[in-house]
């Protein structure tokens, strides 16, 4: 059975901080992974990795993925207050099945 | 504006009662599919359909239903609703690529409570 699990479950810094989320998966067929940010709606795309070992940038946040040790970090520097939300790591698997974790909830205290 | 729309966005229905809830996208995404989000399980995919005529079950297909006539279009039908699937629905899409669907554009939920 395809597992993606997320970890920790739920977290809360400090403006400033910097955290790092973790997602660990066990699927057959690995295709790619993806890390969605879900404030009160619906999820928005963050990135999207497929090779291990090369970083994704984008501002404050970047991610890399490690398919030999089957896991992928999120890490969010100089958290801000607008950082808090849920973050969902997303596995791509056989043909096109999509296979979330549970999510990691972030919250950043001013 | 690139966008999934979703219809209703709030439904409540009683036990048994057919419903449908629409989806549609205006990017021409090949790749469509809902999701179902409850509490501790995070996102479950019910179907998704790499393209016209095309669908497959996820991981919860059970008591849904989906159909891909047209390619903005891809509506989730639960035949005989029951309280288990009181959940949040979300639609999604994305251009289709050889490691499977890329980014996915979610719509805004569909929030379904089944008494």
């Amino acid at each position: 059975e395809d597992k993606v699990v997320q970890s920790p479950l739920s977290l809360v810094v400090h403006e400033g901080d910097t955290v790092t989320l973790n997602c660990s998966y066990e699927v057959t067929n690995f295709r790619s992974l993806l890390w969605y940010k879900q404030e009160k709606k619906a999820p928005t795309f963050l990135f999207m990795l497929t090779s291990s070992g090369i970083e994704k940038k984008s501002g404050r946040l970047s991610s890399i993925l490690d398919k030999k040790e089957l896991f992928s970090i999120l890490n969010i520097t100089a958290t801000q207050t607008g950082d808090s939300a849920v973050y969902l790591c997303a596995v791509g698997v056989n043909n096109n099945d999509m296979r979330f974790g549970a999510g990691t909830r972030l919250t950043v205290k001013p | 504006e690139a966008q999934v729309t979703q219809n209703p966005r709030y439904l409540i229905t009683v036990t048994g009662k057919k419903l449908t809830v629409t989806c549609s996208q205006n990017m021409n995404h090949e790749y469509m599919s809902w999701y179902r989000q409850d509490p501790g399980l995070g996102l479950r995919q019910i179907y998704y359909s790499m393209n016209v005529e095309v669908t497959d079950k996820g991981d919860v297909p059970e008591g849904y239903k989906v159909s891909r006539k047209e390619k903005r279009n891809f509506p989730l039908i639960l035949e005989s609703p029951s309280p288990n699937q009181t959940s949040l629905y979300f639609c999604a899409s994305s251009f289709q690529n050889p490691r499977g669907p890329s980014s996915e554009f979610f719509g805004p939920g569909t929030r379904l409570t089944v008494l």
